[in-house]
C-alpha cells in the first residue's frame, strides 16, 4: 500500500541553523500539507499546498518557513533560522482531493533545536 | 474549548472491553476524521465520516456523527493491548484551505 515517507526521522540542529525536512507524498496525490506537534500538545496545521502554490498557511508559518515541490515526487519544508521553540515532530501529509478526502500522514521528522 | 475536543483525556480498560471516545467541535464541518498515534510515532488514519453520514464501520471500529450536537464518537469493540495509543479527531470545515483541525486526543490504555 502506498505511503507517505519522510526523511530524516530525527534531525538535531543548532539554533539559528537552516533545516530542510523532506517528504515523498503518495504518488497520485495532488494536495500536500505540513503539520507539527510539539511534545505533549495537539497536532497543528502549518501549510497546505496545491498546484505548485500555497493554499493556506497558519500564523505559525511565518517568513522563516517555506515549502517547495522541487520535482515530481518530493515536497520539502525549510526553516531558515531555527529557534528553540521550533523543536517538534513535523508531519507531512497528502491527499487526492483536498480537504474532502482522507489525508495520509508520514511517520514524522523529530526536530530538536539546541 | 477549541474545534475538535476529545473526551475523556485518558481511558484505561481491560482487554476484551469496549472503548468509547468522544469528540466535540464548534463550527460546521465537511467531514471528521479519526486518527491513531502510537507513542512518538506517526498518525494512522482510521475513518473519515462526512457531514451527511451518521455512522460508519471499519472492522472493530464504529464511528458516529451527530451534526446537530456537533459531536462524534469512536467505539473500539473487543479491545486488544495493541490498541493502546492516542486517538485524535480532526475536522475539515470546508473551503480551499484544506486544513484539518485536531483535538488534543484521548490516550487509551488497554491492559492485558
Amino acid at each position: 500500500e502506498p505511503e507517505v515517507t519522510q526523511t530524516p526521522s530525527h534531525q538535531v540542529t543548532q539554533m539559528g541553523q537552516e533545516v530542510i525536512l523532506r517528504c515523498v507524498p503518495i504518488s497520485n496525490h495532488l494536495y500536500f500539507y505540513w503539520y507539527r506537534q510539539i511534545l505533549g500538545q495537539k497536532v497543528e496545521f502549518l501549510v497546505s499546498f496545491y498546484n505548485n502554490e500555497i493554499s493556506e498557511k497558519s500564523e505559525i508559518f511565518d517568513d522563516q518557513f517555506s515549502v517547495e515541490r522541487p520535482d515530481g515526487s518530493n515536497f520539502t519544508l525549510k526553516i531558515r533560522s531555527t529557534k528553540l521553540e521550533d523543536s517538534a515532530m513535523y508531519f507531512c501529509a497528502s491527499s487526492r482531493a483536498g480537504g474532502v478526502d482522507t489525508q495520509y500522514f508520514g511517520p514524522g521528522t523529530r526536530l530538536t533545536v539546541l | 474549548s477549541q474545534q475538535g475536543e476529545e473526551d475523556p483525556q485518558a481511558l484505561s480498560i481491560q482487554e476484551g472491553e469496549n472503548a468509547t471516545m468522544n469528540c466535540s467541535y464548534k463550527t460546521s464541518i465537511n467531514n471528521l476524521q479519526w486518527y491513531r498515534q502510537n507513542s512518538g510515532r506517526g498518525l494512522v488514519h482510521l475513518i473519515l465520516i462526512r457531514s451527511n453520514e451518521r455512522e460508519k464501520h471499519s472492522g472493530r471500529l464504529r464511528v458516529t456523527l451527530d451534526t446537530s450536537k456537533k459531536s462524534s464518537s469512536l467505539l473500539i469493540t473487543a479491545s486488544r493491548a495493541a490498541d493502546t495509543a492516542s486517538y485524535f479527531c480532526a475536522t475539515y470545515s470546508g473551503g480551499s484551505n484544506y486544513k484539518l483541525t485536531f483535538g488534543k486526543g484521548t490516550l487509551l490504555t488497554v491492559n492485558p
